[in-house]
């Protein structure tokens, strides 16, 4: 099994720039998430997907959008790049869990390094 | 809201010494906790977690965590510390069942840099 993973890993942008970050899972997870890691911030979540069809915002989402293509994928879109979104950003999917969706550990992708000038 | 701290940046320890990576976290309820660790260039990997029973938590690679609740506490813990476990260490806390949508965010500390000297 692949686990999660994310394209592409390396992506520099300009100023005002749309990007799309792609993430899949081989895990038939229900949920799945993006987080972004900056310096000295841990994990911050960015959006997350309970299930397919299903997409909430988490703390830190101005900025970005998502879509749950399917059950196995779920994209972050940066529709005009700005120079704070520079940073490492993971993508993570779990065991669903209707009653209790976070006891299970999140699998987290090998993560995208975007910078933006 | 739910918070965690992680009040040392770094920690350092020579080889074949005990560690402890410190976590306090403020959550309404019982907590879920769970330990991650990171290495360079590499995306976070589950160690162990706490949900409910024994305090003492068993996770991979020989660590082990112990919840207090009186004390807020998920300390992350290794009776001998290895060379290879020099890695960012991150603690997480999300709600209990029933929270509402916050029942599907972790919560993540800032990370402790673990680095163990030969």
């Amino acid at each position: 099994n692949a686990g999660v993973t994310q394209t592409p890993k390396f992506q520099v942008l300009k100023t005002g720039q749309s990007m799309t970050l792609q993430c899949a899972q081989d895990m038939n997870h229900n949920s799945m998430y993006w987080y972004r890691q900056d310096p000295g911030m841990g994990l911050r979540l960015i959006y997350y997907s309970a299930s397919e069809g299903t997409t909430d915002k988490g703390e830190v989402p101005n900025g970005y959008n998502v879509s749950r293509l399917n059950k196995r994928e779920f994209s972050l879109r940066l529709e005009s790049a700005a120079p704070s979104q520079t940073s490492v950003y993971f993508c993570a999917s779990t065991r669903d869990g209707i009653a209790a969706p976070l006891s299970y550990e999140q699998y987290f992708g090998p993560g995208t390094r975007l910078t933006v000038t | 809201a739910q918070s965690v701290a992680q009040p040392e940046d770094q920690v350092n320890v020579a080889e074949g010494n005990p560690l402890t990576v410190k976590c306090t976290y403020s959550v309404s309820g019982n907590p879920y906790l769970f330990w991650y660790v990171q290495y360079p260039n590499r995306g976070l990997q589950f160690l162990l977690k706490y949900i409910t029973g024994d305090n003492l938590v068993k996770g991979s690679y020989g660590f082990e965590a112990e919840f207090n609740k009186s004390q807020t506490s998920f300390h992350l813990k290794k009776p001998s510390a290895l060379v290879s476990d020099s890695a960012l260490y991150f603690c997480a806390v999300s709600p209990p069942p029933g929270s509402g949508a916050g029942s599907y965010q972790l919560t993540f500390g800032k990370g402790t840099k673990l680095s163990v000297i030969p």
